[in-house]
């Protein structure tokens, strides 16, 4: 099955700064990949997502980028806010929403 | 409208104890999935219904667990015989048409 990876486990950034989140995945047949936002104690949360025919998409401060070849993709949050502190999953399917393989997570924390 | 609910929101369960969780999807959403979360990792696949049909249940981790969904609406995972390695928080969520997929707030269980 898909396995999908997540480096680096803990990343912290100054308030302002860039962070940047890479994702691995296994399968070359996985076509969606959605990244998510966890808080502690809530629900993940869709903050973006990208389908294969197409390598990046960007949504105000968040942008993913998608390099089919080497099967990686990539979370970028710019001008980061301390609400942007959470974990952050990425996950990968073949078929849509349909069993998401997700990711182990990311931790951001923004530093005011 | 209302987001998809769960409940209980925690139960603590003695080992060898049989229990119960249930999801609200939200209303009119075709596709059903649970997932398990354990602690500090990502969301693992259990199941999948479209409408009341469960279309895949490859990811349920044995026989003591069996999930249902006889109205195509509410649905109930239970788990029989509970383990200690059971204790996990169990999210559900729910779609339709390939929008984006809606998580519940979970089910935190805990084996004692």
């Amino acid at each position: 099955g898909e396995n999908v990876e997540q480096h680096p486990s803990t990343l912290s950034v100054q308030e302002g700064d860039s962070a940047v989140i890479k994702c691995t995945y296994s399968d070359s047949a996985s076509n969606y990949f959605p990244w998510y936002k966890q808080e502690l104690g809530k629900r993940p949360q869709l903050i973006i997502d990208i389908r294969s025919n197409v390598g990046e998409k960007k949504d105000q401060r968040i942008a993913v980028t998608l390099n089919k070849t080497a099967k990686h993709f990539s979370l970028h949050i710019t001008e980061t806010q301390p609400e942007d502190s959470a974990v952050y999953f990425c996950a990968a399917s073949r078929d849509g929403n349909n069993r998401l393989a997700f990711g182990k997570g990311n931790q951001v924390v923004v530093i005011p | 409208g209302a987001g998809v609910s769960q409940s209980p929101r925690y139960k603590v369960a003695k080992r060898g104890q049989d229990v119960a969780l249930r999801c609200d999807p939200i209303s009119g959403h075709v596709s059903l999935f649970w997932y398990q979360q354990a602690l500090g990792q990502g969301p693992e696949f259990l199941t999948y219904f479209q409408n009341e049909a469960q279309l895949d249940k490859s990811g349920l981790p044995s026989d003591r667990f069996f999930a249902e969904r006889p109205e195509g609406s509410v649905s109930t995972l239970k788990i029989q015989r509970t383990q200690q390695e059971d204790s996990a928080v169990y999210l559900c969520a729910s779609t339709s048409n390939n929008s984006p997929l809606h998580f519940g707030n979970g089910t935190r269980l805990t084996v004692t």
